[in-house]
């Protein structure tokens, strides 16, 4: 079956350490979405990529990164910026940039030691 | 700018009652609405989605949504709710067309919580 798997479950950060999430789709989807969910607050988009090679920052874009080089991958990069990083992380993707996030991954838990 | 309210932070209910679950949204241009469910340590399903059309959606497991635009309003609604129902449910809105493409903006969340 076709899906979003994001790896690992459980991630812990020490102080100052960038770590890396992982994204992964065989649905060939062409939009994919990464998401931060705090208790109480909804989602909220940190970036976004439309297209191979491109992405665009979303609404709390500060102190993370992206790459997208290829069509079923899009890691997110928590940065040691990234002052409160402690949150559930979720990727998403959609058939096409006009459409909106149809599958979730089952999000990667981050903590910090 | 959107936003979108979900005015219940939890709702109890016992097995076989109905149930809504209330959300408001706020937007200057049109949008579509939708409704998502997630499980403890799971992702997020879609249940419905308004793009246009009859106001009334009928989604998956039973569940059933109202749009209201002089109320900004897209509560959800199941007449007879089940234990495995139990999870928290997420109002969303994005632009309809335009530049935003599938950017969403998503509520707080409501706990729907079922007693036997």
């Amino acid at each position: 079956d076709g899906g979003i798997t994001q790896s690992p479950k459980y991630l812990f950060r020490k102080e100052g350490q960038n770590v890396t999430l992982s994204c992964e789709q065989n649905l060939n989807h062409d939009a994919m979405y990464w998401y931060r969910q705090d208790p109480g607050q909804g989602l909220r988009l940190i970036y976004y990529s439309q297209i191979v090679n491109d992405f665009q920052k979303g609404d709390i874009a500060e102190g993370y990164s992206v790459s997208r080089e290829k069509k079923e991958s899009f890691p997110l990069t928590v940065t040691s910026a990234q002052k409160n990083p402690t949150a559930f992380y979720l990727c998403a993707s959609s058939i096409s940039r006009s459409d909106q996030p149809q599958h979730f991954g089952d999000g990667t838990r981050l903590s910090i030691l | 700018a959107q936003s979108v309210t979900q005015l219940d932070s939890q709702v109890p209910v016992f097995e076989e009652a109905p149930v809504e679950l209330r959300c408001n949204y706020s937007s200057s241009v049109s949008v579509y609405l939708f409704w998502y469910v997630q499980y403890p340590n799971q992702g997020l399903q879609l249940l419905l989605k308004y793009l246009s059309g009859s106001t009334l959606v009928k989604g998956i497991n039973g569940f059933e949504a109202e749009f209201n635009k002089s109320q900004t309003s897209f509560h959800l609604r199941k007449p007879s709710v089940h234990i495995s129902d139990t999870a928290e449910y997420f109002c969303a809105v994005s632009n309809a067309g335009g530049t935003s493409y599938g950017k969403l903006t998503f509520g707080q969340g409501t706990i729907l919580t079922v007693h036997p």
